[in-house]
């Protein structure tokens, strides 16, 4: 199993709806967790981070979590053709007292005018 | 300005060569990071220092010698490069004094061709 597992993609939606963005990570034990937006060519820029189970808004973007069951979201409302990137779920992993911060192998969103 | 900042932003070589990436930040942060970017937009880490310590190695090949030589820098040593090396390569810092939820902040990243 995959530490940190997204869908590649690439999801398309509609200009104005919600984009849904889903994470699952293999460590119980991860408390920290991060959304990243990459656009091509460019470097990852945070856009959320989560650390308690449960909602996380700030602006259009609500980020979830759910310990239990090993999964974190990113929701994007109002979808914009400027939100068209590629998004990396990072998970704070323990490996022998030092942590690391892994990422899955990115979503890529298109919004569609 | 406060930053990641890395040099040079594009390196293109031929196989064989040995080559340098060098980064700094003026974040004040005491951990700095390797990530490797592949052609798939996979980012995998490679080293992590904090206060010049090596304290992350992943399975890198030895032909890669990070070198801290103080907190605020952290630059990549390449030896006897080979096409699969060929990637973009991003500097990234953090701060373990807030615990470890802190994020990383990422440089613009080196894009490295061996031909």
């Amino acid at each position: 199993q995959k530490e940190v597992e997204q869908n590649s993609g690439p999801l398309s939606v509609p200009e104005g709806a919600i984009a849904s963005l889903n994470c699952t990570y293999s460590d119980r034990g991860s408390q920290s967790f991060f959304w990243y937006r990459q656009y091509s060519g460019k470097s990852p820029e945070l856009i959320m981070s989560i650390y308690s189970n449960g909602d996380k808004e700030d602006g259009r973007f609500t980020a979830q979590l759910n310990k239990a069951s090993q999964y974190v979201s990113l929701l994007i409302r109002d979808s914009q053709p400027s939100d068209s990137a590629t998004y990396l779920c990072a998970v704070n992993i323990r490996v022998q007292g030092a942590q690391k911060l892994v990422f899955g192998q990115g979503t890529r969103l298109t919004i569609n005018p | 300005d406060t930053a990641v900042s890395q040099t040079p932003k594009y390196l293109v070589t031929q196989m064989g060569n040995d080559k340098s990436i060098k980064c700094e930040q003026n974040l004040g942060h005491d951990t700095m990071y390797w990530y490797k970017q592949d052609s798939k937009k996979f980012l995998k880490i490679m080293f992590s220092y904090n206060n010049k310590e090596l304290i992350i190695n992943e399975t890198v090949p030895n032909r890669f010698s990070p070198k801290s030589p103080d907190k605020a820098h952290l630059n990549l040593h390449i030896n006897s490069l080979e096409l699969g090396d060929s990637a973009v390569y991003f500097c990234a810092s953090s701060s373990r004094k807030t615990g470890y939820n802190s994020p990383l902040h990422f440089g613009n990243g080196t894009r490295l061709t061996v031909t």
